[in-house]
């Protein structure tokens, strides 16, 4: 199963784009990545998934190489409110299988 | 309201004394999970479940049972419950596993247990 490595932590400011990679070398041919955001004290939230090359959608932007070894989560124009942990994710779609997380990265924002 | 919900948000056990959390959702979801989450190691998947009376283990199983007799529950068993099964522990349900990737997850509230 392929494990993912992420940065532990980032700091950015309000209104920067902040670009979040995720290691992912063992990836399988049917595995989706897949982003989730979490708030202390709450259950994580989806944000976007893919498969290869550009995703986006009313949040953030996916970027996934060629070969697919690695992902690049962008949040465009961050706030104050988006300071969280954001975790990337591995799954398999030929069926169920077991999910598994990375470690996340605790991105803060300030002012 | 789409949701899923654990009970209770909050528990204090003792050793050796069995308890089961709650796992119930409303959006007649195929798929559901249980998780938990320690500082330092994010989240982790415990059991799985595809579908009623289908199960599977996760990551960290050990300790831990779980049942799906119903697709609306899938709740989450300690027998017999040990210090370092102190943790926080979410539930995740999502519709199905398709052929465009897995379904965005939901998650439950979570529920926060400390075995003293």
């Amino acid at each position: 199963l392929a494990k993912t490595t992420q940065p532990i932590s980032m700091d950015s400011y309000e209104g920067q784009e902040v670009n979040i990679t995720c290691s992912h070398n063992n990836i399988a041919t049917n595995d989706y990545i897949t982003w989730y955001q979490q708030f202390p004290s709450q259950g994580p939230r989806f944000i976007i998934q893919g498969y290869k090359t550009k995703v986006t959608n009313e949040v953030a932007s996916l970027f996934i190489p060629a070969d697919r070894k690695s992902s690049t989560l962008s949040l465009p124009r961050v706030s104050l409110s988006d300071t969280a942990v954001y975790y990337c994710l591995v799954g398999d779609i030929g069926g169920y299988n077991k999910l598994i997380f990375g470690a996340g990265t605790r991105l803060a924002v300030h002012p | 309201e789409a949701q899923v919900t654990q009970n209770p948000r909050y528990l204090i056990t003792v050793t050796g004394k069995k308890l089961t959390v709650t796992c119930s959702q409303n959006m007649n979801h195929e798929y559901m999970s249980w998780y938990r989450q320690d500082p330092g190691l994010g989240l982790r998947q415990i059991y799985y479940s595809m579908n009623v009376e289908v199960t599977d283990k996760g990551d960290v199983p050990e300790g831990y049972k779980v049942s799906r007799k119903e697709k609306r529950n899938f709740p989450l068993i300690l027998e017999s419950p040990s210090p370092n099964q102190t943790s926080l522990y979410f539930c995740a349900s999502s519709l199905r596993w398709g052929r465009e990737g897995p379904y965005e997850q939901y998650f439950g509230p979570g529920t926060r247990l400390t075995v003293t």
